[in-house]
């Protein structure tokens, strides 16, 4: 099946510091997905972004399909930026199995 | 609100005895699926449903069962529940082609089995 890498896997931020994460995935896919999971465990979607650019408000995000990687750019960050940050592709000729990469934890400090 | 519904948010349980998480959708979707993630190893598929009375297993199907005898609704069951099925489990939907549209997730189930 398809691999999804993310990195980096562990970040700390300053509050008010920006930064990138980057999603790598091995194969053609029809939709990728970020989410954000908050310390109540909730998952909640941020992105759908098979390709191009989005942004939504801190954040956004840049899909590069034909090179097979993604990126999620959060600026300004805030200490409600913590959590744990998913990238999540269906494989193109699969099952429309959601496949997750494991995650980039980020705390920000005050 | 368009949404999926999951209940309960948390339960304990003891080993064997048979319960049934709840899933709704409010948004007409065709595609219905559940997840389990566990620490070390992510979020993985259980079962998915393409539309009523369509199910096929996901990843990680042993030891659970689901039905989708109407659109809205994607019970999942635990028929004798085990301690290594104590996890946080995710109910999501889509529409259509579902890789075209992108999935919602419900708010989650922290299930505990002792």
């Amino acid at each position: 099946g398809i691999q999804v890498e993310q990195s980096p896997p562990d970040l700390i931020l300053q509050e008010g510091a920006n930064s990138t994460l980057r999603c790598n995935f091995s194969d053609s896919v029809n939709n990728l997905q970020w989410f954000h999971q908050n310390p109540w465990g909730q998952l909640i979607n941020l992105f759908y972004i098979p390709s191009g650019t989005k942004q939504n408000g801190r954040l956004s995000a840049t899909t590069v399909a034909t090179e097979r990687y993604s990126l999620l750019y959060i600026s300004s960050s805030q200490t409600t930026d913590s959590g744990v940050y998913f990238c999540a592709v269906v494989e193109k000729y699969g099952n429309n199995r959601l496949a997750f990469g494991k995650g980039n934890q980020v705390v920000v400090i005050p | 609100e368009a949404q999926v519904t999951q209940n309960p948010r948390y339960l304990i349980t003891v080993t064997g005895k048979k319960l049934t998480v709840t899933c709704s959708q409010n948004m007409n979707h065709e595609y219905m699926s559940w997840y389990r993630q566990d620490p070390g190893l992510g979020l993985r598929q259980i079962y998915y449903s393409m539309n009523v009375e369509v199910t096929d297993k996901g990843d990680v199907p042993e030891g659970y069962k689901v039905s989708r005898k109407e659109k809205r609704n994607f019970p999942l069951i635990l028929e004798s529940p085990s301690p290594n099925q104590t996890s946080l489990y995710f109910c999501a939907s889509s529409s259509g082609q579902a890789s075209y549209y992108g999935y919602t997730f419900g708010s989650g189930t922290r299930l505990t089995v002792v």
